[in-house]
């Protein structure tokens, strides 16, 4: 079975300093992994995902990822943080090995980013 | 304008009352999905559909009904039988069915209250 998690509940960071929000997965053939970001009472917006190739993944808004195999993470990233990304992150995973297309979700981090 | 469309952006349930959420796209999607948004829950999967007049059951598919007769709509009835139906709903689309690469789009929600 595939499962995301998201050890932090909530994260907190000042203005200009850079932000991490952690994702670990776990699947059972080739992993799809990507992020969205909820602002209150939105949908999710699709921040970014990694499908094969370069570990490093570039987004929207300033936001990367690292995908690391072998410590099974994807980790979200942005050098210097706006009060503006202040919202909920979701990270998301898919497995190849399913046969269809659903994706599974964690329970989400929310970034607070004071001034 | 493309998108993905749900009305209404709030909904109240009478208790013992079948009600409808509506979900629409206009980007030619072949793929369309529903979830139930708690605190603290993250995203769990409703119902999904590849295709025209198909549909699976996802994770939390007890109390809840779907049809899918035009690819471009994809409603969900929420039933009496759905005893803790407060919750925030999204609907999804990929445009492409059964590929694990596709992304997700979602539509703004719709956060449905019990009377």
């Amino acid at each position: 079975a595939q499962s995301v998690a998201q050890p932090e509940d909530q994260v907190n960071v000042a203005e200009g300093n850079p932000l991490t929000v952690k994702c670990t997965y776990s699947v059972s053939g080739n992993p799809y992994l990507f992020w969205y970001v909820q602002y209150p009472n939105r949908g999710l917006q699709f921040l970014l995902k990694y499908i094969t190739g370069d570990n490093l993944v570039k987004g929207s808004y300033g936001f990367e990822a690292e995908f690391n195999k072998s410590q099974t993470s994807f980790h979200l990233k942005k050098p210097s943080a706006l009060v503006s990304d202040s919202a909920l992150y979701f990270c998301a995973v898919r497995d190849e090995g399913r046969g269809y297309s659903t994706l599974t979700f964690g329970k989400g981090t929310m970034l607070l980013v004071s001034p | 304008d493309g998108g993905i469309t749900q009305s209404p952006k709030y909904l109240f349930r009478k208790e013992g009352q079948n009600v409808t959420l509506s979900c629409e796209q206009n980007l030619n999607h072949d793929a369309m999905y529903w979830y139930r948004q708690d605190p603290g829950q993250g995203l769990r999967l409703i119902y999904y559909s590849q295709i025209v007049n198909d549909f699976q059951k996802g994770d939390i598919a007890e109390g809840y009904s779907v049809s899918r007769e035009k690819k471009e709509s994809f409603p969900l009835t929420v039933t009496s039988a759905q005893k803790n139906p407060t919750a925030f709903y999204l609907c999804a689309s990929t445009q492409l069915a059964g590929a694990p690469q596709e992304t997700q789009y979602f539509g703004p929600g719709t956060r449905l209250l019990v009377l």
